[in-house]
């Protein structure tokens, strides 16, 4: 069954402190993963995907497909960052995305 | 272009009423979304609609639960009978499929049912 693991509800942290949010995905195939985010009083809104390669506000993910993960990282954390992160999986023969339960991030100053 | 466009914000109803929560995605996206956001279970996808039509309803919980998109600019989710657990934020979020995968989400309809 596919599905997207994210065992952290909360993580908080210290402004320029490092931060890695977990996600694990189980699939057989050849995924895509995303990373969406909501900010307070924002809409949920994409932030990166893995085949973009890209870096988004300082966040990057690498897709392991050894360990099954896309972890999130950023070097240095900002407060604005401060927000509900989720993960999500689509499968190559479905438009469905399959989302992780989120984990909320806190950067303190 | 306001962005995916969903009504009402709030609802508060008691148990056993019909809820109707509602959708309009942006101009010229041919695919439509209907999640429920829930504490303990995050963002699951309840049913989704490729050009109007339904593609994949599995998520939809019961028969409480129906949705409808009788043209590519509205659709509706309902619920009947409404009970407490139904309580959640309700997103609907639009896409152009096949060309891009991501998609629009809408501001949510917090629902309570009392």
């Amino acid at each position: 069954a596919q599905r997207v693991t994210q065992p952290e509800k909360l993580l908080s942290v210290f402004k320029g402190a490092p931060v890695e949010l977990k996600c694990n995905y189980s699939y057989s195939g050849s995924p895509e993963l995303f990373w969406y985010v909501q900010y307070s009083r924002q809409r949920l809104q994409l932030l990166l995907r893995h085949i973009s390669r890209e870096s988004i506000k300082g966040f990057t993910a690498d897709l392991n497909k050894g360990e099954t993960s896309f972890h999130l990282k950023k070097p240095f954390a900002q407060e604005e960052d401060s927000a509900m992160y989720y993960c999500a999986l689509k499968s190559y023969n479905t438009d469905k995305l399959i989302f992780g339960t989120g984990t909320r991030l806190q950067v303190f100053p | 272009d306001a962005g995916v466009i969903q009504s009402p914000r709030h609802e508060v109803t008691e148990m056993g009423q019909e809820v109707t929560l509602r959708c309009k995605p942006i101009s010229g996206h041919n695919s439509l979304f209907w999640y429920r956001q829930t504490m303990m279970r995050g963002l699951e996808l309840l049913i989704y609609f490729n050009n109007n039509v339904p593609i994949d309803d599995s998520g939809m919980p019961e028969d409480r639960f129906s949705a409808k998109m009788p043209n590519a600019s509205f659709s509706t989710l309902k619920i009947q009978p409404s009970e407490p657990r139904d309580s959640a934020v309700y997103f609907c979020a639009s896409s152009s499929l096949p060309r891009a995968t991501e998609q629009f989400f809408g501001p949510g309809t917090r629902l309570t049912v009392l």
